[in-house]
């Protein structure tokens, strides 16, 4: 099955500041999607990203604080923005790669906001 | 919306013993349902996955049957382990069209603990 590289697997960062993230995947795939888990959580879908065209997000996000870029059809990002500490999550990128509808997740980006 | 609902946790077993987990879903046509498990530090792996109504997924000794009357999609196992403890996440997919074909709806998750 296909493997999705996420980078950086964690981070501290000050309030105000912005974390890009990564996610490389190592076969071509049609949409992305972005998750947040936050502490004790579920996971809660941010937005899917589709190669070509904007991101589409769920309710409750937005793009100037989740900006989400998708260049080609193995590479995403989301970029968490202007961040406060109720941004401390885990970010979790997923790529639908196989049949019968088989999805891989990244290991998780662990932010933490002070 | 497309939602799912496990059973509270967490739970807690000794090693050996039978272990089920509740999920119950709501969806519009036919989804596609899994359970997904995350183990301490680590990200989301698949379990196991059902299609369509009456498939039974099963890996690594777990099973879960895909079934449409009661809306269920129940995660057991007949003898945990102590590296089954983890987290357990229920969730489905919808096959729609449009920008949310494939999304995953998540379940709360289920806390599992195994004591030798």
């Amino acid at each position: 099955s296909a493997v999705i590289s996420q980078k950086p697997s964690r981070d501290i960062c000050q309030r105000g500041t912005s974390l890009t993230i990564q996610c490389q995947v190592d076969s071509q795939v049609t949409m992305m999607f972005w998750y947040r888990q936050q502490p004790g959580q579920s996971l809660t879908l941010i937005a899917t990203a589709n190669q070509g065209s904007e991101a589409t997000y769920e309710s409750g996000f937005v793009i100037d604080k989740f900006p989400i870029s998708r260049p080609n059809l193995t590479f995403s990002t989301l970029t968490v923005s202007n961040m406060s500490p109720e941004d401390s999550s885990i970010y979790l990128c997923s790529a639908r790669t196989g049949a019968n509808y088989g999805y891989t997740f990244g290991s998780g980006t662990r932010l933490t906001v002070v | 919306g497309d939602s799912v609902t496990q059973m509270e946790g967490p739970v807690t077993l000794s090693e050996e013993a039978f272990l089920t987990i509740n999920c119950t879903y709501t969806a519009t046509g036919y989804p596609s349902l899994f359970w997904y498990v995350q183990y301490p530090g680590e990200g989301l792996q698949l379990l196991l996955k059902a299609t369509k109504a009456d498939d039974k997924g099963s890996n690594k000794g777990f099973e879960a049957t895909y079934r449409k009357e009661t809306t269920s999609f129940h995660l057991e196992k007949g003898s945990v382990q102590v590296s089954d403890s983890a987290v357990y996440f229920c969730a489905l997919s919808d096959r729609g069209g449009g920008t949310s074909y494939g999304k995953l709806t998540f379940g709360q998750g289920t806390i599992l603990t195994v004591h030798p």
